[in-house]
């Protein structure tokens, strides 16, 4: 069975910093791509970014509201993924979510299965 | 950026009716698109990809269709345990984009 747990959300003030981990299992991990998504209280659902798998050297692609403040990050040993949070807004809080991605058959990528998701709240 | 519209942004209506609500993508998008339900307090869930395909487990009530730049969801025969918000998503090309949802509840 697949499964995705978030952790490491709370409560932060603003410019601070906060890491939020994913833990995989039931399914080969490098095999696939990885997002977060997030969504704050009381609104949709939002990409953050995404990491390619080791044979596309583990690049990543983000959304322009968290471009160079946001670094996602992976583990393959440990089928963990990374959210690494910097320069925190108000704006940033909502629940996070880690999501699988999975192939078509025209190579593109597709969400699948997603984590219990993680709130960060950024407060002073 | 692509941008995803959804409508109607909620609608009411009564068990055993067919329901359909529609995404269109501000430019074409093949049929990368996925669509997603979230029930109330509850996680999101991946219902179809490709536009058509039922994601494992997903009922056969639920349909997709489309391709391009408009896109359809279908519930066949809706069911109290079908009440969420539903929102679609393209995988095209980066962003990655999400609609704002519809939400669907009985009468």
């Amino acid at each position: 069975e697949v499964q995705l747990v978030d952790s490491g959300g709370g409560l932060v003030q603003p410019g601070g910093s906060l890491r939020l981990s994913c833990a995989a299992s039931g399914f080969s991990f490098s095999d696939h791509y990885m997002d977060w998504v997030r969504q704050a209280p009381g609104k949709g659902l939002e990409w953050v970014g995404r990491i390619r798998k080791k044979a596309n050297s583990y690049t990543t692609e983000y959304a322009a509201s968290v471009k160079g403040r946001f670094t996602i990050s992976r583990d393959d040993s440990k089928s963990s993924l990374y959210l690494q949070m910097e320069s925190l807004k108000t704006e940033d809080t909502a629940v996070y979510y880690c999501t699988r991605a999975s192939p078509n058959s025209r190579g593109h990528w597709y969400f699948d299965y997603w984590g219990r998701g993680t709130l960060v709240t950024v407060s002073s | 950026d692509i941008q995803m519209t959804q409508s109607p942004s909620s609608l009411s209506a009564s068990v055993g009716d067919r329901v359909t609500f529609t995404c269109r993508a501000s430019q074409g998008i093949s049929s990368f698109l996925a669509w997603f339900q979230q029930k109330p307090g509850k996680v999101p869930k991946s219902l179809i990809y490709d536009a058509s395909t039922l994601q494992s487990g997903v009922p056969s009530r639920f349909s997709g269709s489309g391709s391009g730049t408009d896109f359809t969801l279908t519930i066949s025969s809706l069911q109290p345990e079908d009440i969420a918000t539903y929102y679609c998503q393209h995988y095209h090309s980066y962003p990655l984009t999400i609609g704002g949802g519809t939400k669907v509840e009985i009468k």
